[in-house]
């Protein structure tokens, strides 16, 4: 099937220890995302890139991290600098600006509590 | 960030009514989408909009991206006990890939 797979689910940190939440898509878009979701909250930006190798931040990067080697994958990072990781972190991809019918799209989401 | 002002922040109806939900934003976007999210889940897509003036339906649901471009609503007639769950709105401004999301509307069917 077509889409957009997170993992794991769940996810569990201990003081001062980096994980990584991976994305991957098979939808062929150029443009991936990770946003942040807090209770009664709407979504916040991460991270987003574009293109391959290329990336920016978004609202609140810091204490995040991420790459983007291949056209599908773009893992998030979330160091110990991160105070309050606690979170629902979502991906997402769409196309490219400029081309008719961008539409974002998003994972299943990754659930990150600090333990 | 800058966030769409979606409204209402919550409902309650019986099984049966239809509901209405809207968004509005200072700037001016080139696509509107809608979205329901169950707890736990990701969002999934209900409506994309393109055009301004743009009505467009899914099943029972119908949005329309407004003539000014700076609101669309969310339209769910005969509402059923399924559509519960929260039900958010994006919008995407021209020339940037930076998509604005609403803070959400909570919607309980009480049957």
């Amino acid at each position: 099937d077509g889409g957009i797979t997170q993992s794991p689910k769940y996810l569990f940190r201990k003081e001062g220890q980096n994980v990584t939440l991976s994305c991957e898509q098979n939808l062929n878009h150029d443009a991936m995302y990770w946003y942040r979701q807090d209770p009664g909250q709407g979504l916040r930006l991460i991270y987003y890139s574009q293109i391959v190798n290329d990336f920016q931040k978004g609202d609140i990067a810091e204490g995040y991290s991420v790459s983007r080697e291949k056209k599908e994958s773009f893992p998030l990072t979330v160091t110990s600098a991160q105070k309050n990781p606690t979170a629902f972190y979502l991906c997402a991809s769409s196309t490219r600006q400029g081309i008719s019918g961008n539409t974002i799209y998003f994972g299943e989401g990754s659930w990150l509590t600090v333990v | 960030g800058q966030q769409l002002n979606q409204s209402p922040q919550s409902m309650f109806i019986q099984e049966g009514e239809d509901v209405s939900m809207n968004c509005t934003s200072s700037s001016i976007f080139n696509t509107w989408l809608w979205y329901k999210q169950d707890p736990g889940e990701g969002p999934v897509l209900l409506i994309a909009l393109y055009k301004a003036g743009e009505l467009t339906s899914n099943g029972r649901l119908t949005a329309q991206f407004g003539i000014t471009r700076k609101d669309s609503f969310l339209n769910i007639s005969a509402s059923i006990p399924s559509d519960v769950g929260i039900y958010f709105c994006a919008g995407l401004p021209s020339g940037t890939y930076k998509y604005i999301f609403g803070t959400g509307t909570r919607l309980k069917v009480l049957a």
